[in-house]
Order: structure tokens, then C-alpha cells, then sequence
């Protein structure tokens, strides 16, 4: 089984909700990541477990909040949000955290803020 | 800091033809990984061609190859035979060696049409 998957496939939510995204694997990968996507653009990396340990948050706003309760799953927790938050998120996993892993996407969960 | 530069925003190929993406890149490590990820039009990224830089010999997977010239630090994408299904975007990606920064650092992507 090589797939990660991501649920939901689609959100719609208001500024002032609360809300969370699903990712899983079961390939074993011990690396999970969490990218935002605008359209037309490269993904931007948001946050990186390493052993269900948070080992990269590039600077993102607390609205974010990344959870990942065993070395399967990832959720991210979403408060708050701004239009701008709006775009593809995208998760992934990796054998490992270095460099030299090829890293399997998941199809993403297209977010709208309203 | 590391950089991936890729300078053709939009290319087009006939169908069964063959099409060369470019990519630069700066760094001053020595051993690093380079990467080619295609996403096609509301599909999942697919990673599609994996380069160790220790190695001389240009990765090949199927109809994909890479140009490696690690003194340019150039690594372009050959894609031989095109097919309509090679229609996505490409980024190239660089990986560092080791550690535990799993980040890869993205190219901003070439989109790939194939036309008929």
C-alpha cells in the first residue's frame, strides 16, 4: 500500500468555525508533512513530524494547529481562519525525515474560507 | 540557504516528441538529492525521477531521464515519446543529505502541455 489518503476531499468553512483535516498512511513512513498550496504555485511547507515528534513549524500562524496521534495519522486543526487560508493542503510522508527520502503525496483537501 | 531555479514557466510539446525542463539550483553542500515531482491537472504529486548528487550517472525511470551537471548545478528533465498523460505541472526539488530537515526545497514549476 503506497497512498496516503486526505479527508475531506473538499471544506467550505466560515471565518469563525473550527474545523480539522485527515491525513493517513500505512506504509510505515516515520516523516508526515504538512504543505499549503495556492494554485499555480510549488507547495509551501507548513509543519513536520519525525517520530510523532513536531520537528518543523515554519512560522505558521496559530489558526494552524498540527496533531499527530500515532505514527499513522496527522490531523490539522484549523480556528479562525482568514480568506487568504484559503488553497490545497496537501500532506505527505516519507520513510524517514532527511533530504534523501522520496516523500508520497496525499490528493489533497481543497479549503475555502468564506 | 538553498535555491531551485526553474526559468520555463510554460512549455508545449507534440504528441511522441521529446521535451527537455530545466532546473538550477545553488547550494554549497556537497552531498544532497534532487528530485523531479509531477502533478498533474487535479491530481496527486507523483514523484517521477530521483538524483543522488554523489552519483555520476544520470537517473533513468522508463521514458524520463535526468541531465545532471553537479559543477552547473543544472539538473533538467528529458521526457522522450510524450503522452497526453505527461500533461502536468513540474517541479524540481532539492533534498539535503541527511538530518532530520525533511523539507524539500521546490523549484516554482514548469507546466507541461501535450498536445494531440
Amino acid at each position: 500500500d503506497t497512498e496516503v489518503t486526505q479527508t475531506p476531499k473538499h471544506l467550505v468553512m466560515g471565518m469563525t468555525n473550527k474545523k480539522s483535516l485527515k491525513c493517513e498512511q500505512h506504509m510505515g513512513h516515520r516523516a508526515m508533512y504538512w504543505y499549503k498550496q495556492k494554485a499555480k504555485k510549488p507547495p509551501e511547507l507548513m509543519f513536520v513530524y519525525s517520530y510523532e515528534k513536531l520537528s518543523i513549524n515554519e512560522s505558521v500562524p496559530s489558526r494552524f494547529s498540527p496533531e499527530c496521534p500515532n505514527s499513522s495519522l496527522l490531523n490539522l486543526h484549523l480556528h479562525a481562519l482568514q480568506p487568504e487560508d484559503s488553497a490545497l493542503y496537501l500532506c505527505a510522508s516519507s520513510l524517514g525525515a532527511g533530504g534523501s527520502y522520496e516523500q508520497y503525496f496525499g490528493p489533497g483537501t481543497r479549503l475555502t474560507v468564506t | 540557504a538553498q535555491t531551485v531555479t526553474q526559468s520555463q514557466p510554460e512549455m508545449s510539446v507534440q504528441e511522441a516528441e521529446t521535451v527537455t525542463l530545466s532546473c538550477t539550483y545553488d547550494t554549497s553542500e556537497s552531498n544532497y538529492y534532487l528530485f523531479w515531482y509531477k502533478q498533474p491537472p487535479s491530481r496527486q504529486m507523483i514523484l517521477v525521477i530521483r538524483q543522488e548528487a554523489y552519483k555520476q550517472q544520470n537517473a533513468t525511470e522508463n521514458r524520463f531521464s535526468v541531465n545532471f551537471q553537479k559543477a552547473a548545478k543544472s539538473f533538467s528533465l528529458k521526457i522522450s515519446d510524450s503522452q497526453l498523460g505527461d500533461t502536468a505541472m513540474y517541479f524540481c526539488a532539492f533534498g539535503r543529505y541527511g538530518g532530520s530537515q525533511g523539507n524539500l526545497i521546490f523549484g516554482k514549476g514548469t507546466k507541461l502541455s501535450v498536445k494531440p
